[in-house]
């Protein structure tokens, strides 16, 4: 089964500072979704990244994939506390995802 | 985008009983899942709710103690029978293309056993 490993699994960051999260998967990934979940929000779909090399950017926040499609990060610039809470990577087809990344943002 | 309303948001209940959670689609939807989050961990697939069919179920989890329904392709509900503590978790109900190139999730359900 694809087993995706989030590091750090957990942050803290001062505002206005940047910051990258890594998602590793043990096998080849199809495509990878990045997505945020803030607690009584529910899960936020962020972005998804299907080949290898791709980067994509929504705000400040940009995640790429690597050429060999087994890792991904992604990367917020000058940190905003609207940026705080958990963000996940996934795998479509099988909906596997990693074990998250507790983003604090410090004012 | 799907709007995807999921009561209960949360609750608290007692050892044996079972609570069911509704999860309603402002759209039709091909694909529904139920996911489970449990403290500290990240999401687990529970099943695939299916319309018109038994639910697809992964490994660890069985119909009997998380029966699913999906009479139409705008509504599911996940019953979790007879709770013991460990079922404590955050439930998420989720709904997806044909292809799964993009999911949207509910808020989710807090679900406390005592």
């Amino acid at each position: 089964s694809q087993e995706l490993e989030q590091s750090p699994q957990s942050l803290i960051v001062q505002e206005g500072k940047n910051l990258t999260i890594n998602c590793t998967s043990s096998k080849t990934l199809y495509g990878l979704y990045w997505y945020k979940q803030k607690y009584g929000e529910g899960l936020i779909f962020l972005m998804m990244l299907q080949k290898g090399g791709e980067e994509k950017s929504h705000e400040k926040i940009t995640a790429k994939l690597d050429e060999k499609k087994q890792q991904s990060s992604l990367h917020i610039t000058a940190s905003q506390p609207s940026h705080a809470g958990i963000y996940l990577c996934g795998a479509p087809g099988r909906l596997t995802f990693g074990t998250g990344t507790r983003l604090t943002i410090i004012p | 985008s799907a709007v995807i309303s999921q009561k209960p948001s949360r609750d608290i209940c007692q050892r044996g009983t079972s609570l069911t959670i509704q999860c309603q689609v402002d759209s039709q939807v091909t694909m529904m899942f139920w996911y489970r989050q449990q403290p500290g961990q990240s999401l687990t697939l529970i099943a695939t709710a299916n319309q018109g069919s038994e639910a697809t179920y992964e490994s660890g989890f069985v119909i009997d103690k998380f029966p699913i329904s999906r009479p139409n392709l705008t509504f599911s509900t996940l019953t979790v029978s007879n709770m013991s503590p460990e079922d404590s978790s955050i439930y998420l109900c989720s709904v997806g293309t044909a292809t799964n190139e993009k999911l949207f999730f509910g808020s989710g359900t807090q679900l406390s056993v005592l």
